[in-house]
């Protein structure tokens, strides 16, 4: 089993801020990454898939990079709506989610 | 519109069974695989299993393995899951999910919560 570990799991920072949100397989999963966003009481919404592609509606302030076992989440400049959960998705041996990153207001 | 819409979720003792539902809607739904994924509560995502279109290929978690059965009905346009043997480290919500226009999960239903409890 694939194994993925997000770091931080907490992030606390102000909108208008940089977020870099790091996630880490225990063994190479190519690019076959996606990263989803959480909100409270919502069903995660995909955000890039393939490990740096934005999915369709996706704000040009995400992006992702990496291939193999490092990956980032980056979010350019924080807006009050990104304050959420966020999670990475390996699909290169059956499927894993890490444990998730919460960016919180700071 | 695409639109992915679970039931069948409850309370159910330990060692129960319950057969939670996905209606699809808005795509093809007998062209693309399904999942299920849980979230138990205040906790992260765990995906459970995975179908493929012709129900040819299904995969488990180890978690459920030998437990929980997925199946669809193309006809009906519909994704089960049949759960047996239940726990009380079940208890979640079901989410049904699926990549339509994506090498990843970009829909996905609202979820059923299932409770496993004395």
């Amino acid at each position: 089993e694939i194994v993925l570990t997000q770091s931080p799991a907490t992030l606390s920072l102000s909108p208008g801020e940089r977020a870099t949100l790091s996630c880490r397989a225990s063994q190479s999963v190519s690019s076959y990454l996606a990263w989803y966003q959480q909100k409270p009481g919502q069903a995660p919404r995909l955000l890039i898939y393939d490990a740096s592609n934005r999915a369709t509606g996706i704000p040009a302030r995400f992006s992702g990079s990496g291939s193999g076992t490092d990956f980032t989440l980056t979010i350019s400049s924080l807006e009050p709506e990104d304050f959420a959960v966020y999670y990475c998705q390996q699909r290169s041996n059956l499927n894993t989610f890490g444990q998730g990153t919460k960016l919180e207001i700071k | 519109e695409v639109q992915l819409v679970e039931s069948g979720g409850g309370l159910v003792k330990p060692g129960g069974s319950l057969r939670l539902s996905c209606a699809a809607s808005g795509f093809t739904f007998s062209s693309y695989s399904m999942n299920w994924v849980r979230q138990a509560p205040g906790k992260g995502l765990e995906w459970v299993s995975s179908i493929s279109s012709s129900s040819s290929y299904i995969y488990y978690a180890d978690s459920v393995k030998g437990r929980f059965t997925i199946s669809r009905d193309n006809a009906k346009n519909s994704l089960y899951l049949q759960m047996n043997s239940l726990r009380a480290e079940d208890t979640a919500v079901y989410y049904c999910a699926a990549g339509i226009r994506f090498d990843a999960f970009d829909i996905w239903g609202q979820g059923t919560m299932v409770t496993v409890s004395s």
